[in-house]
């Protein structure tokens, strides 16, 4: 079975701070993801891998930056810590070829104080 | 998590009887659909997936119908239990360059099923 996991199921931050979201993937996927998950507003893309060191912007990047340097592992950074981050984080994985299926590790709640 | 089926369509079922959750998509150029279940608590969780070569594709208990003329998408579970209870959405991918992974998820269903 894939497993994606994500490094904490719960954490608490301040307003200002960096946070880090570590994700980690165990089955050689070239592709990653990280979403954020708001009731009423669904998954919402914020950046995606394809490779190593290769990033892209999703739909809402702004206040967000990732790293990618090694293929089983994404981050995701936020580089100055608001309440209007506070959400669920959810980061998945897939194989690079047409077709595949995202696989979802089990998310973060995080909250900014 | 818990908060991932408020303001969702329910569907309220009986143990026992057959589910139909339905999903439009938005852009007729997709070509690969999935649906996931997304249970309190976790992250969604891959159930099925069809092309758009397909218009039926069967699993364990559950079969996805594909109809491209209208861009619907349906999950069929057979026999609901109660651990089918669970918030449900479907993603589409579309086919143009740049997006060899991305996928547009819709809103979701929640299935509620009594015992």
């Amino acid at each position: 079975d894939v497993k994606v996991t994500q490094s904490s199921r719960y954490l608490v931050k301040r307003t200002g701070e960096k946070v880090f979201l570590e994700c980690v993937q165990d089955m050689d996927h070239e592709n990653m993801f990280w979403y954020r998950q708001d009731p009423g507003l669904g998954l919402r893309l914020i950046y995606f891998s394809y490779d190593v060191k290769m990033k892209e912007k999703g739909d809402i990047p702004e206040g967000y930056s990732v790293s990618r340097e090694k293929k089983e592992r994404f981050s995701l950074i936020l580089e100055s810590a608001s309440t209007n981050q506070t959400s669920m984080y959810l980061c998945a994985s897939s194989f690079g070829s047409v077709g595949q299926p995202q696989h979802f590790g089990d998310g973060t709640r995080l909250s900014i104080l | 998590g818990e908060s991932v089926g408020l303001h969702l369509p329910t569907l309220s079922v009986q143990e026992g009887d057959n589910s139909i959750i339905n999903c439009a998509y938005s852009n007729s150029a997709s070509d690969y659909f999935i649906w996931y279940k997304q249970e309190s608590g976790k992250g969604p969780q891959f159930i099925i997936d069809i092309r758009s070569n397909m218009d039926k594709r069967q699993g364990q208990r559950v079969t996805v119908l594909l109809n491209k003329t209208v861009k619907h998408l349906s999950l069929q579970i057979a026999a609901t239990q109660p651990g089918d209870s669970a918030v449900y959405f479907c993603a589409e991918k579309m086919n143009y360059g740049g997006s060899q992974g991305n996928l547009i998820f819709g809103k979701g269903t929640k299935l509620s099923v009594k015992p």
